[in-house]
């Protein structure tokens, strides 16, 4: 069945610096993914996301990049704060039901 | 604009009890999503919904899980019989009508947070 699967459970980083936080995906076929954060306590909360028909897509301090070829999407955080710390979920999140990872939890130290 | 409202946002539930838990989606949404959150781990797709349509309920236990949509009023997903291991976060979502090859964002509610003791 299709998969998604995060690389590493836990990442921490120092305060300003960038964070890159990998996902894998199994479904050749998958043409949407998303990115959330969830923090202690609550609810997914939506960052970012692209389609297939796109290799990288900028929000404010985030930027997503997926690779077709080897199925891998990445999230990268520009000059982490703490606020950033939460567990963050990527999603393949095509036709029909959402299908998550386990997450990765970013800790930022001050 | 109210986003997705789940109630209780705790239940405590003795063995052998029901649990109900409802969730009221973002205005304009018709599509409702469950999943549930053991600690630790990730968000385990659980069931689909329409208004009264389960869409895809691939992901829902075989005995004593059951949701529904109504025409009317909130989503209601009920466990009967509750058992320790029941006991996780169920997370609502929802999104606006999707097109059959397409991907939709879907918005979460805060969670109803189920101890079964």
């Amino acid at each position: 069945g299709e998969s998604v699967g995060l690389h590493l459970p836990t990442l921490s980083v120092q305060e300003g610096d960038n964070s890159i936080i990998n996902c894998a995906y199994s479904n050749s076929a998958s043409d949407y993914f998303i990115w959330y954060k969830q923090e202690s306590g609550k609810g997914p909360q939506f960052i970012i996301d692209i389609r297939s028909n796109m290799d990288k897509r900028q929000g404010q301090r985030v930027t997503v990049l997926l690779n077709k070829t080897v199925k891998h999407l990445s999230l990268q955080i520009a000059a982490t704060q703490p606020g950033d710390s939460a567990v963050y979920f990527c999603a393949d999140s095509g036709a029909g039901k959402s299908t998550f990872g386990d997450g990765t939890t970013l800790t930022v130290k001050p | 604009n109210a986003g997705v409202m789940q109630n209780p946002r705790h239940l405590v539930r003795r063995r052998g009890q029901e649990a109900r838990l409802r969730c009221s989606p973002m205005k304009g949404h018709s599509h409702v999503y469950w999943y549930r959150q053991l600690p630790e781990e990730g968000l385990k797709f659980m069931v689909y919904l329409q208004k009264e349509n389960i869409i895809d309920e691939s992901g829902m236990p075989k005995e004593r899980f059951s949701a529904e949509f109504p025409k009317e009023g909130p989503s209601i997903l009920r466990i009967q019989q509750v058992v320790r291991g029941d006991s996780a976060a169920y997370f609502c979502a929802s999104s606006p009508s999707r097109g059959r090859n397409s991907g939709n964002t879907i918005y979460f509610g805060e969670g109803s947070w189920l101890t079964v003791v």
